[in-house]
C-alpha cells in the first residue's frame, strides 16, 4: 500500500551524537506513531501523537507532530549502541480507521 | 511488556504443508487485527485486515485462498498459510489497535519452506 516518505534511508554515528529523521506525507494524517523494530523482532512502539503541533518526549527521545498534519520527526538524543535498529514513522488517517501507514525505515547504526 | 502475543515465532515447514499462526491481545480486546509481512530491509507491507465475527479484508494481490484469515474471538486471530512454497517464505507480523489508535505488534514468525 501507499507509504510515507521516510528519510534518510540509513544512519551511521557515533555513540553520544544526537539524531534526527523525518516523515512527510502529501496527505494529511490524524495519529502519527514512531516504531522500532530489532531484527527478528515485531516494531515496538516508541511514542504516539493525536494532535497538530504536538511534541512529546520519551526519555531520550522526541517526537513531534507537524503543524500542517503532513509531517513527524523523531529525535534521540545521546545515541548508545542499543539504540542501533530499524525506525519507522506510521500515520493513521481519519478516514482509514485504525490503519496504518508505514515509512520505509530508517536503518540506525551507532558505532562505540 | 507484550500487550499482543504471537507465535510461533519461527516455523520451518515442508513445501506443500499448511502451516497457522496465531495472534493474540493479551490485556484489550481487538475487533480489527491486521496482518503483515516483510521482506529482508523493508518496511511492512500490509496483507489483510482480519475482522471479528466476519470475513477478512484483503490487499490488492493477497490470495485469500492462500492465505486464510480466521478471526474467532476478540483476542485471538489466525493466519493460515495454505500448501506453503519456498516464496511464502518470509517474516509475518501481526498488530492489533488498542484504543482504536494505538497499534501494538506481534513478536513476528520466520516461516521457511524447504
Amino acid at each position: 500500500g501507499q507509504q510515507l516518505n521516510q528519510s534518510p534511508q540509513s544512519m551511521f554515528i557515533q555513540e553520544g551524537e544526537d539524531v534526527s529523521m523525518n516523515c512527510t506525507s502529501s496527505s494529511i494524517f490524524n495519529t502519527w506513531l514512531w516504531y522500532k523494530q530489532d531484527p527478528g523482532e515485531g516494531p515496538v512502539l516508541l511514542i504516539a501523537l493525536y494532535k497538530a503541533g504536538e511534541l512529546t518526549s520519551n526519555g531520550r527521545l522526541t517526537a513531534q507532530f507537524g503543524i500542517t498534519r503532513k509531517d513527524s520527526f523523531l529525535n534521540i538524543s545521546a545515541s548508545i549502541p542499543s539504540d542501533v535498529g530499524i525506525y519507522f514513522c506510521a500515520g493513521q488517517r481519519e478516514t482509514s480507521g485504525s490503519r496504518l501507514t508505514f515509512g520505509e525505515g530508517t536503518q540506525l547504526t551507532v558505532n562505540p | 511488556g507484550a500487550v499482543v502475543s504471537q507465535h510461533p515465532s519461527r516455523v520451518i515447514c515442508k513445501s506443500g504443508t499448511s502451516v497457522k499462526i496465531e495472534c493474540r491481545s493479551l490485556d484489550f480486546q481487538a475487533t480489527t487485527m491486521f496482518w503483515y509481512r516483510q521482506f529482508p530491509k523493508q518496511s511492512l507491507m500490509l496483507m489483510a485486515t482480519s475482522n471479528e465475527g466476519s470475513k477478512a479484508t484483503y490487499e490488492q494481490g493477497v490470495e485469500k485462498d492462500k492465505f486464510l484469515i480466521n478471526h474467532a474471538s476478540l483476542t485471538l486471530s489466525t493466519l493460515t498459510v495454505t500448501s506453503a512454497h519456498p516464496e511464502d517464505s518470509s517474516f509475518y507480523i501481526c498488530s492489533a489497535p488498542r484504543q482504536h489508535t494505538e497499534a501494538f505488534f506481534g513478536q513476528g514468525t520466520r516461516l521457511t519452506v524447504v
